[in-house]
């Protein structure tokens, strides 16, 4: 099925660390959703973006929405273990369906 | 706790079987969606459904089927089951189709032997 191309497909860190992820994109999209999946759960909503540009933040998360409306940023600053599980992006382009993206997979070394 | 609710947790079952997985939306929430998730994959769309009415395919099965209730719960009904089909599927829900900040509900793990 269709994806997003996500990067880094997994990454470890040291504790402490600030992490960057990013979602790519053929298409343009009008909304951006940033998602925690932990093993054997639902993804949890982190962010949600819904104009270009625009930056948003939940706690040490901060996520924007690229100007080309092809890509979007996810930043995660000072991980904790607990930051731990796969990051999911998602974009929607005015369908009636989101296009998920490959997921980050983040490991925290304490 | 996201406010969608799915059931069964887990479900093991056999090739060629039949089952039914259940999804409740949040309240007030019109649109259900439903993912099939295998190991370690993405999250792939399979349908929605819009206030009782589909709205949207996506990789879904011709055995495989769904459908929304008047009371907005929705079941996914996955016939003549195989060994792939073993996997997470995933229930989410939003308000409406024009802002679709999607909710997901835990999932429910298949596993066909």
């Amino acid at each position: 099925g269709q994806q997003l191309n996500q990067s880094p497909q997994s990454m470890f860190i040291q504790e402490g660390e600030d992490v960057s992820m990013n979602c790519t994109s053929s298409s343009i999209f009008n909304t951006w959703l940033w998602y925690k999946q932990e093993p054997g759960e639902g993804p949890v909503l982190l962010i949600a973006l819904y104009k270009a540009g625009e930056l948003t933040s939940n706690g040490r998360l901060t996520a924007q929405f690229g100007i080309t409306r092809k890509d979007s940023f996810l930043n995660i600053s000072a991980s904790i273990p607990s930051d731990v599980g796969i990051y999911f992006c998602a974009g929607h382009s005015g369908t009636y369906k989101y296009i998920f993206g490959t997921g980050t997979r983040l490991k925290v070394l304490a | 706790d996201s406010g969608v609710t799915q059931t069964p947790k887990h479900l093991i079952t056999a090739t060629g079987q039949r089952v039914t997985l259940r999804c409740s939306p949040r309240s007030g929430d019109l649109s259900v969606y439903w993912y099939q998730q295998s190991l370690d994959q993405g999250l792939q769309f399979l349908i929605q459904y819009y206030n009782g009415e589909e709205r949207a395919k996506g990789n879904i099965l011709e055995r495989f089927s769904a459908q929304q209730f008047p009371d907005l719960h929705s079941e996914l009904n996955l016939s003549s089951l195989e060994l792939g089909d073993s996997a997470l599927y995933f229930c989410a829900s939003s308000v409406d189709s024009a802002r679709e900040t999607q909710y997901f509900g835990p999932g429910t793990r298949l596993l066909v032997l």
